[in-house]
């Protein structure tokens, strides 16, 4: 079945560090790809998604590009700021249904 | 309307006891999806709803069941209720061309079960 393993957190940066959290998927056929962002005692917000290979998303500075080749589809920002501080989960589409990864806590410090 | 729209925000059950949980999906989404998201997990998928047909489901018994009505609402239901079903219950909505177009989910309702 279709499975997501993302980077395991804490995850903690300075202001304008560089982030990379790291996804990789098992999936049949063509699955679309996402990362939803859950701040603190809200529910997930679309970051930016993918529907194909060599596709790159992106968002608020966010980036992921959907490779095929190595089943990834890792989330980039250049310069985090504290409110970025968030709950990131790497999200594989396909059979009717989302399939989460664990989500990565991410921690900015000022 | 937009948006995504759960209620209550926060319910306490007691173990045994029958919960329904609503969703208010944005107009136009004939898709709808529920998921139980566990404490320091990711969401679990509970089952979708399309065009007021369950046509999807996760690793979840029976005791869990949902409606959908013809006005963009839907029902979580779940029968009695044990502490494990303790969790956050996302509901998430889609349009016709599906899930490619990516999810739009609510806010949560918390449920505690003691």
């Amino acid at each position: 079945g279709n499975s997501v393993t993302q980077m395991e957190g804490p995850v903690t940066l300075s202001e304008e560090a560089f982030l990379t959290i790291n996804c990789t998927y098992t999936a049949t056929g063509y699955p679309s790809l996402f990362w939803y962002v859950q701040y603190p005692g809200e529910g997930l917000q679309l970051l930016l998604k993918a529907t194909k290979a060599d596709d790159k998303g992106s968002n608020k500075g966010f980036e992921a590009t959907y490779r095929k080749e190595t089943t990834s589809f890792h989330l980039e920002k250049g310069s985090v700021q504290v409110s970025d501080s968030a709950v990131y989960f790497c999200t594989l589409g396909g059979d009717y249904k989302l399939s989460f990864g664990a989500g990565t806590t991410v921690t900015v410090r000022a | 309307e937009t948006g995504v729209t759960q209620s209550p925000t926060h319910l306490i059950k007691t173990r045994g006891q029958q919960v329904t949980l609503r969703c208010s999906s944005q107009s136009g989404h004939n898709t709808v999806s529920w998921y139980q998201q566990a404490l320091g997990q990711g969401p679990q998928f509970i089952f979708q709803y399309y065009r007021e047909e369950e046509n999807g489901r996760g690793n979840f018994p029976p005791r869990f069941s949902g409606l959908q009505f013809p006005n963009y609402s839907s029902e979580l239901n779940v029968n009695a209720l044990e502490l494990d079903d303790s969790a956050l219950y996302l509901c998430a909505s889609t349009a016709p061309t599906g899930i490619a177009y990516g999810y739009t989910f609510g806010s949560g309702t918390r449920l505690t079960v003691v």
